[in-house]
């Protein structure tokens, strides 16, 4: 079964304008972590933003903000005002806690286009 | 800052032929990460190593192994390159095993096996 789906492939946003990127999760444990990354055309992996299962305020970093919903099993990814620079590949990715595997598990994935 | 410097960003190898690639890291991490990155399927662990000389399998370890003789090193062997393992591979590391750590990754191997 799939542990992260992120449903988008695809994604267009007007420079400026605020997008949210989907993602959701499946786990058993209490316990876990959740990442996301970008990857520009050039392919490196650019760690972005963190949101732990106990942490009771949804994470943000400058423009990226994640919208945790527990119960549902969602952390989707909000990044405001968006730039050109913005265009590139969205992961989620979860690490399960207590035991769980060390590696993270990546979802498919969604490439964000900002238009001028 | 972190630095995970893979041997190379682009690499053509003939199918049956053993292929190295190289991966290191310069912070004394002690968890070691293989991935490769297919379109639609994301990232795919292959293999991970959290000492020297210890891995442990993947989801996708058939075709590939794996050696970690020094703590900053950590090899992906194919052992007979294939055509299906055209693809792009990514290393990562990350120090403690503390849940919000995250993976420090290189700019990745662009494989093709003709």
């Amino acid at each position: 079964a799939q542990k992260i789906t992120q449903t988008q492939p695809g994604m267009f946003v007007q420079e400026k304008e605020a997008v949210t990127l989907d993602c959701t999760y499946d786990t058993s444990d209490q316990s876990y972590g959740l990442f996301w990354y970008k990857q520009p055309s050039s392919g490196e992996m650019i760690f972005l933003i963190y949101q732990g299962s106990y942490d009771e305020q949804n994470a943000t970093e400058g423009r990226y903000s994640l919208n945790f919903q527990k119960a549902r099993k969602s952390a989707n990814l909000v990044i405001s005002a968006s730039q050109l620079g913005d265009s590139a590949m969205y992961f989620c990715a979860m690490r399960e806690g207590q035991g769980g595997r060390r590696a993270l598990t990546f979802g498919s994935g969604t490439r964000l286009q900002v238009q001028p | 800052d972190v630095k995970v410097t893979q041997s190379s960003r682009y690499l053509v190898k003939r199918t049956g032929e053993k292929v190295f690639l190289e991966c290191v890291q310069d912070m004394d991490h002690e968890n070691m990460f293989w991935y490769r990155q297919d379109p639609g399927l994301g990232l795919r662990l292959i293999y991970f190593s959290y000492d020297v000389k210890m891995k442990e399998k993947g989801d996708i370890p058939e075709g590939y192994s794996v050696s970690r003789e020094k703590k900053e090193r950590f090899s992906l062997i194919l052992e007979s390159a294939s055509t299906n393992q055209t693809s792009m591979y990514l290393c990562a590391s990350r120090s403690e095993d503390r849940l919000n750590q995250p993976q420090h990754f290189g700019d990745g191997t662009r494989l093709s096996i003709l």
